[in-house]
């Protein structure tokens, strides 16, 4: 298994391009988030999906979108990159039980 | 709301005990987790309490007191690579919710 993959590792866009940050599981885990985290900081949770079909906003919502079209894919899209959203992004993905999330291994996230 | 407080810095040296704390505020959560996180790295689970008390895993341990709206981590025979940050997190009915982490650096 390789458990939750992102891409791009790194990023750099300037202000007001868009771009769609990847993220998949294999475990076929319903739970999926995104998080973003800044220097010094905690996790910070942007949106998440219970589900296929079902998406739901976290702390920090704007600025981001979400969809969950199947179980294993659950994408982020920057809709206007701004200076604020410099930040490193972590997807997880959490079986039924809810107590154990799985991280992937983040995308580094520039935009000047 | 909901929120969790945690030190944001604790020093200690190899071999000996730690005790990061973590108080929290919340109006209904399923259990309290713990999260390790080194530089540049993905958080790692590391334990969960769903129930008072002591949970053991190896040389951490995790407790939870309800009542007392608190819990911590207790890490023993303190190796180097254990300096990392460390984040309490509440599981609630449908997200998980981070503190904002304890840095933890370990000196020989």
């Amino acid at each position: 298994n390789a458990g939750v993959t992102q891409t791009p590792k790194f990023q750099v866009l300037k202000t007001g391009q868009s771009m769609t940050l990847q993220c998949a599981q294999d475990m076929n885990h319903e739970y999926m988030s995104w998080y973003r985290q800044d220097p010094g900081m905690g996790l910070r949770l942007i949106h998440y999906s219970v589900g296929a079909g079902i998406t739901d906003q976290g702390e920090v919502p704007n600025g981001y979108n979400v969809s969950r079209s199947t179980t294993e894919d659950f994408p982020l899209r920057l809709l206007s990159a701004a200076p604020s959203q410099t930040s490193v992004y972590f997807c997880a993905s959490t079986g039924a039980a809810y107590n154990e999330q799985f991280f992937g291994p983040g995308t580094r996230l520039t935009v000047l | 709301g909901q929120s969790l407080e945690q030190p944001s810095e604790v020093t200690a040296v190899e071999g000996a005990i730690v005790q990061i704390n973590c108080t929290y505020q919340t109006s209904g959560f399923y259990g309290l987790s713990w999260y390790q996180q080194h530089d540049g790295g993905a958080p790692t689970f590391l334990s969960y309490n769903a129930l008072d008390g002591l949970e053991e895993t190896g040389r951490f341990s995790s407790f939870l007191s309800r009542s007392d709206s608190y819990g911590y981590l207790l890490l023993q025979e303190l190796q180097m690579k254990d300096s990392a940050s460390y984040f309490c997190v509440l599981t609630t009915a449908d997200k998980l919710i981070f503190g904002t982490g304890t840095r933890l650096q370990v000196f020989p």
